[in-house]
């Protein structure tokens, strides 16, 4: 257990559906990091937060996405007008406490769209 | 940019060696990082390098670094048919946040 915690652990919607997937974070960590991880594939960088603020996104992050960060605390994704494409593990990234700038990962977000 | 390349399959005999390779792009990547992810389970941090060094060893486990050919390698002593999983390979780029995965490399550990 990293004690990176996400929620839900599987979701299943159709087409043109919103969703929202939630990061609970390793506690007294100012960062927090979201990936997204296709079948047979590496994950793949979305976007950082330094506290509340959302300071590096990648081009992956289309505009259908936005993450938050209220309070520097949890961290929640939502993907608006889901498409099939967007079927995935959405992954949530700590730091830890060593000073070799590792990332901790929770067990991660199924999406599946139909 | 960058890009980090594994072979996607390994298969070894139970007691063997096991070595995975990676090869990275970004020579200003600061530390290197092995992943381990089981069926169903999440990412599981094995090890780091950071780029000064060219080894470390942490018990069963040997990394390597040729930071001249940017490749990254991982020894797997007395492989055990627990250590069947896909390993990742990663770097940190200088200055950056995220990091860069490679596409992971399936290992299958046979009786």
């Amino acid at each position: 257990d990293t004690g990176v915690s996400q929620n839900p652990r599987h979701k299943i919607t159709k087409r043109g559906q919103n969703v929202t997937f939630r990061c609970d974070p390793i506690s007294e960590h100012n960062r927090l990091y979201w990936y997204r991880q296709t079948l047979g594939q590496g994950p793949e960088f979305l976007t950082y937060f330094q506290n509340e603020a959302q300071l590096e996104k990648s081009r992956l992050l289309s505009d259908r996405f936005s993450a938050e960060r209220p309070k520097g605390s949890f961290s929640t994704l939502e993907i608006q007008r889901t498409e099939q494409g967007d079927s995935a593990m959405y992954l949530c990234a700590s730091p830890g406490q060593g000073s070799y700038n590792e990332q901790f990962f929770g067990p991660g977000t199924r999406l599946t769209v139909l | 940019g960058e890009d980090v390349e594994q072979s996607l399959f390994l298969s070894v005999r139970e007691g063997d060696s096991s070595v995975i390779n990676c090869t990275y792009t970004d020579s200003s990547s600061t530390y290197l990082y092995w992943y381990k992810q089981e069926p169903g389970a999440g990412l599981q941090l094995l090890t780091y390098i950071f780029s000064n060094m060219d080894m470390k060893q942490d018990q069963r486990l040997t990394v390597l670094l040729n930071k001249k050919d940017k490749h990254l390698s991982l020894r797997i002593a007395d492989t055990q048919t627990g250590d069947s999983a896909i390993y990742f390979c990663a770097e940190s780029p200088l200055g950056g946040q995220n990091f860069v995965f490679g596409p992971g490399t399936r290992l299958s550990v046979l009786p």
